[in-house]
């Protein structure tokens, strides 16, 4: 069974900085593209950044380039999403997600808030 | 970036009822589109890949059409259950883009 858990989530002031993770189990991790999407309170779906299975290649939403880097731990079938600068706009709840054709898995998502 | 232009951004529909949502994208993606459906509090879940492909599980009242530029979800007789939002997502190339959304409100 895939599971993707999230973690690292909570609140901080603007300007903080954050570091998700996201614990893949049950495929092969390695092998696949994985992808932070967020949602801000009450508003749409926002893709942030996309990492290859090996590590060697990562994208990034306008939005988040030059703040967030994507990283991943294939060892540890971790994700990672190192947040900095942080403003009031990247207040969402962030989700890890394994897309890849017809397999589509999204974790539960971690809060993230950013305030003064 | 490929812009994903969606509409409507809401309906208001009844039970029974057909219902169809489209997506444009600025330029070309083939056929790379799924079709997402969400409720409150949940994550996305995915009801149609490839434009036009059905996901396993999902009721077969769901269908996807379209490639290029132009894509539909067309729902055949709306359920109670079916009240959620809609979003398209274009994956051809990066950065992945969402369409704005679809809320299908109880008339």
């Amino acid at each position: 069974e895939v599971q993707l858990l999230e973690s690292g989530g909570g609140l901080l002031q603007p300007g903080g900085s954050l570091r998700l993770s996201c614990a893949a189990s049950g495929f092969t991790f390695s092998s696949y593209a994985m992808s932070w999407v967020r949602q801000a309170p009450g508003k749409g779906l926002e893709w942030v950044s996309a990492i290859v299975g090996s590590g060697a290649r990562t994208y990034y939403a306008d939005s988040v380039k030059g703040r967030f880097t994507i990283s991943r731990d294939n060892s540890k079938n971790t994700l990672y999403l190192q947040m900095q600068s942080l403003r009031a706009d990247d207040t969402a709840i962030y989700y890890c997600a394994w897309r890849s054709g017809w397999r589509d898995f999204w974790g539960q998502g971690t809060l993230v808030t950013v305030s003064s | 970036a490929i812009q994903m232009t969606q509409s409507p951004s809401s309906l208001s529909a009844s039970v029974g009822d057909r219902v169809t949502i489209t997506c444009r994208a600025s330029q070309g993606i083939r056929n790379d589109l799924g079709w997402y459906q969400q409720k409150p509090g949940k994550a996305p879940k995915l009801l149609i890949y490839t434009a036009s492909s059905l996901q396993s599980g999902v009721p077969s009242r769901f269908s996807g059409s379209g490639s290029g530029t132009d894509f539909t979800l067309t729902i055949s007789s709306l359920q109670p259950e079916d009240f959620a939002t809609y979003y398209c997502l274009q994956d051809h190339n990066y950065p992945w883009t969402f369409g704005q959304g679809t809320k299908v409100e109880i008339k």
